[in-house]
């Protein structure tokens, strides 16, 4: 079946790095855009960044632009996040999304499970 | 940046009730609007997209409607298992952006 299966969650410390990947199965992951979408603890949900189906074209929230960078590699179906500088209020469940449309950029229709981020002295 | 904002923030209502939720967009955003149900530790799904769209799999009981600028989100004879959090989110430019979410709690 159609899966998203995030892994890299954890308790790091301030400024430290953290890189999150998402696997993804039970479909033809070269052809969907993919996103990173979190959610602080109690709150509501943040569009962190997106990429392209060929990972050409990526899009950053204003909160990571120049400290995170998604990448995918569609050789192996997973998608990462590569996490610097983090900060406290990077605390949040991070999900991994599909994009409902091939090569189109829209709702998200498969989410994962999400990976939780603590930062944290 | 598009803002989407939701109301309420909350709402009661019992079995077999209707309850509609709003989301006004600070721009148009043509019918670039999707809604979300997100329950207690769970990951969001995916209702409806393109403002009315209904999603594979979810009960006709659940609609949408609107345009430009104000969405719906209606939720017709309720059922135990609606009680959550709804979001509604557009897609017409980034930042993607969601609103703040509706909490619909058993009266």
């Amino acid at each position: 079946q159609v899966q998203l299966v995030e892994s890299g969650g954890g308790v790091v410390q301030p400024g430290t790095s953290l890189r999150l990947s998402c696997a993804a199965s039970g479909f033809t992951f070269s052809t969907y855009t993919m996103y990173w979408i979190r959610q602080a603890p109690g709150k509501g949900l943040e569009w962190v960044a997106s990429i392209s189906y060929d990972g050409i074209y990526k899009y950053y929230a204003d909160s990571v632009r120049d400290r995170f960078t998604i990448s995918r590699d569609n050789s192996k179906n997973t998608l990462y996040l590569q996490m610097n500088s983090l900060r406290a209020e990077d605390t949040a469940v991070h999900y991994c999304a599909k994009a409902l449309l091939v090569g189109a950029t829209g709702a998200f229709d498969i989410w994962g499970q999400g990976t939780m981020l603590t930062v944290s002295s | 940046d598009i803002q989407m904002t939701q109301s309420p923030s909350s709402v009661s209502a019992s079995v077999g009730d209707r309850v509609t939720i709003t989301c006004r967009a600070s721009q148009g955003i043509s019918s670039w609007l999707a809604w979300y149900q997100q329950k207690a530790g769970k990951a969001p799904k995916l209702l409806i997209y393109s403002i009315s769209t209904l999603q594979s799999g979810v009960p006709s009981r659940f609609s949408g409607s609107g345009s430009g600028t104000d969405f719906t989100l209606t939720i017709s004879n309720l059922q135990p298992e609606d009680f959550a959090t709804y979001f509604c989110q557009q897609a017409h430019s980034f930042p993607l952006t969601f609103g703040g979410g509706t909490k619909v709690e058993i009266k």
